[in-house]
């Protein structure tokens, strides 16, 4: 059973630019959970989409968005690049969005420069 | 304050040694709490979680949960050097809720 993929694996972006990364979960998982990971901070929640509905949000600026298609693949987006997005981007699925079964991806691997 | 504390080590213990890896957190509305593995370059793997108050055993892993205390720990026994890695604790009010995570603990585990 493949795991969760995530595209691309690595992305370089000037300040300014928008960039789109894309998360597969794993087949039959339902729900896409999104997270940034910084030295600083840690693991910060994004949003999580089920049946290509946000269910949840963190807290952070409307720069960040996503969105699920029917085939539970998820992308997110940000726009207006700053330098502190510079990090790795993690998505998780899980089946049912019991996410005491979140399954992670390698995680996109995103420069600001 | 973070809602999840977490020392960031490093921690550096000989092969074969017991190690105990810890969180503390203030929301006492957290019932079930995680454990993850991340290595470089990875995404973080689940080792185990445990429900509520008490312990969990998973071969050489063992989870224990103290809500009284807000205080996690995931012990190793007969560590490895494959055992270095990033240990990440996690926790979550409800199965549907969003994982709240301590900044992670890097593990080097010397020949």
């Amino acid at each position: 059973k493949a795991g969760v993929t995530q595209t691309p694996r690595y992305l370089i972006k000037t300040r300014g630019q928008q960039v789109t990364l894309s998360c597969s979960p794993i087949s039959g998982h339902r729900s896409v959970s999104w997270y940034q990971q910084t030295p600083g901070q840690g693991l910060q929640f994004l949003f999580e989409y089920f049946s290509e509905t946000q269910r949840n949000k963190g807290n952070f600026p409307g720069r960040f968005s996503g969105r699920q298609f029917s085939n539970s693949r998820s992308e997110m987006n940000v726009s207006t690049l700053e330098l502190g997005d510079s990090a790795l981007y993690l998505c998780a699925s899980s089946p049912s969005g019991e996410h005491t079964e979140a399954f992670f991806g390698q995680g996109t691997r995103l420069t600001v420069v | 304050q973070k809602e999840v504390e977490q020392d960031p080590g490093p921690l550096s213990v000989p092969e074969g040694a017991i190690v105990s890896l810890n969180c503390t957190y203030s929301n006492s509305a957290f019932q079930y709490f995680m454990w993850y593995r991340q290595y470089s370059r990875k995404g973080p793997e689940l080792l185990m979680y445990t429900y509520s108050s008490g312990n969990k055993e998973d071969g050489r892993f063992t989870a224990q949960v103290d809500k009284s205390s807000k205080y996690i720990s995931l012990f190793i026994r007969d560590s490895q050097p494959s055992d270095s890695a990033t240990y990440l604790c996690a926790m979550i009010p409800g199965t549907a809720s969003k994982l709240t995570f301590g900044t992670g603990t890097r593990l080097q585990v010397t020949l």
